[in-house]
Formats: C-alpha cells, sequence, structure tokens
C-alpha cells in the first residue's frame, strides 16, 4: 500500500486559507487521494477526495500535483471549529483505507 | 439516530475476560471495517469485510476477531483482553465503489479500558 507523510503539527490564523501539505511519492495509478479530518475523539469525517485533477466541495480543495506524487489540502477561510487532525490517504478506488498520524491543525484566534 | 451505532459506547473490563463490540448499520452498505485508536495517534485497521461471507484482516488483527452476522452488523471480539487493548475502537462503513469511489462513514466510537 502507498504511504503518505504529512507534517506533525500546523497552526493557521483564524480567516486565512489553511494549507496541509501531503506527500504520497509512491502512489500507484488506481489510488485515489482521500483527505479525512477528526475532531477530538469523534470518528473521522470524509472531507474531499481526487485521483488526478483538482478538486472543490463546499468544505475544501484538493490541489493534486501533476506526478500525482503530492497534493496539497485546502481550507480557504479557516475557522476555529476547523481545529482538528486532518489524515490524508491513498486508497485504490476506496478498498482499504490505512491512516497515517495525520496533521494537528490549529486554527488560532 | 446514528447511521452506524457503537455499543458500548464505554466499557471497563478486567485483563483476562472476553469483550465484544457490536456496531450495526441502517446505511445499507456492503463495506465494514473496525479501526482501533491509541491516545494522541492516527487510526489502525483490524479487519474489514466487504459483503457478509467476506473477512479481511488489516494492520493489526492479532488478539482480535470478528462476525458479520448481517450486512447491517459486525461485530469485534477481544478473545482475552489485555491492558493494551486500551484504545478508543471505531466502525465504519462504506459502499463499494462504482462509478465512484466510496467514502467511510464512521461510528461514534467505543471507548475500552481494560484493567
Amino acid at each position: 500500500d502507498a504511504k503518505t507523510t504529512q507534517p506533525t503539527s500546523m497552526d493557521c490564523a483564524e480567516g486565512r486559507a489553511a494549507n496541509l501539505p501531503c506527500n504520497h511519492s509512491t502512489i500507484s495509478g488506481n489510488e485515489y487521494v482521500y483527505w479525512y479530518r477528526q475532531i477530538h475523539s469523534q470518528g473521522p469525517q470524509y472531507i474531499i477526495h481526487g485521483l488526478k485533477n483538482n478538486e472543490t466541495n463546499e468544505m475544501a480543495s484538493l490541489i493534486i500535483t501533476e506526478d500525482r506524487k503530492s497534493s496539497t489540502l485546502i481550507l480557504p477561510h479557516a475557522t476555529l471549529r476547523d481545529t482538528a487532525v486532518y489524515y490524508c490517504i491513498v486508497s485504490p478506488q476506496g478498498n482499504q483505507f490505512y491512516f497515517g498520524t495525520g496533521t494537528s491543525l490549529t486554527v488560532i484566534p | 439516530d446514528a447511521d452506524v451505532t457503537q455499543t458500548p459506547r464505554n466499557r471497563i473490563t478486567k485483563t483476562g475476560k472476553r469483550i465484544m463490540l457490536e456496531c450495526s448499520q441502517t446505511k445499507g452498505h456492503d463495506r465494514m471495517y473496525w479501526y482501533r485508536q491509541d491516545p494522541g495517534l492516527g487510526l489502525q485497521l483490524i479487519y474489514y469485510s466487504f459483503d457478509v461471507k467476506d473477512i479481511n484482516k488489516g494492520e493489526i488483527s492479532d488478539g482480535y476477531s470478528v462476525s458479520r452476522q448481517a450486512q447491517a452488523k459486525f461485530s469485534l471480539s477481544l478473545e482475552s483482553a489485555i491492558p493494551n487493548q486500551t484504545a478508543l475502537y471505531f466502525c465504519a462503513t462504506s459502499d463499494p465503489p462504482r462509478t465512484a469511489p466510496g467514502e467511510l462513514f464512521f461510528g461514534e466510537g467505543s471507548r475500552l479500558t481494560v484493567l
């Protein structure tokens, strides 16, 4: 399975864009990039996913590099409620989701 | 009501006891998963099931067993609990990918303490 590398922690000022990077240099052609977040000890929540193209939804944008070896999750206007652990996962067509340790994002007032 | 329900939500038990965590879902999904989360760490996949007759080991299946009683029910058992199995356990479901890959839907978690 492809593995991902994320920074352990990041801070972001409230109202600013939060850019969370993820490296997945061994990603295979049929593997999607997923992002989830976990607030406190709640069950993780799906944010967005993509294969090759950049994606945007009401929560975030996902930018995938052309070689697919890295991606960035963008929260355009971070709020205090976005403070959470963010997980980047690569998975072949939604089979077997393996979570790493994620990035702990703190949004600062 | 939650789409993915875990019982019990909290349990304290003693070393050597048999424990069962239950998960039921009303989403109609074929796929179900059990994850474990230790304090301050990410989630680790224990077992997963893609349909009633399909059971697969995940990253950390030793010391655990599962039963898929029906499409909607997936139970996790600790035959003889030990203290390092103290953790937060999550059940999740997903649809099989068809035209687009499925996403995971999580329960609220079951906090298990083994003394």
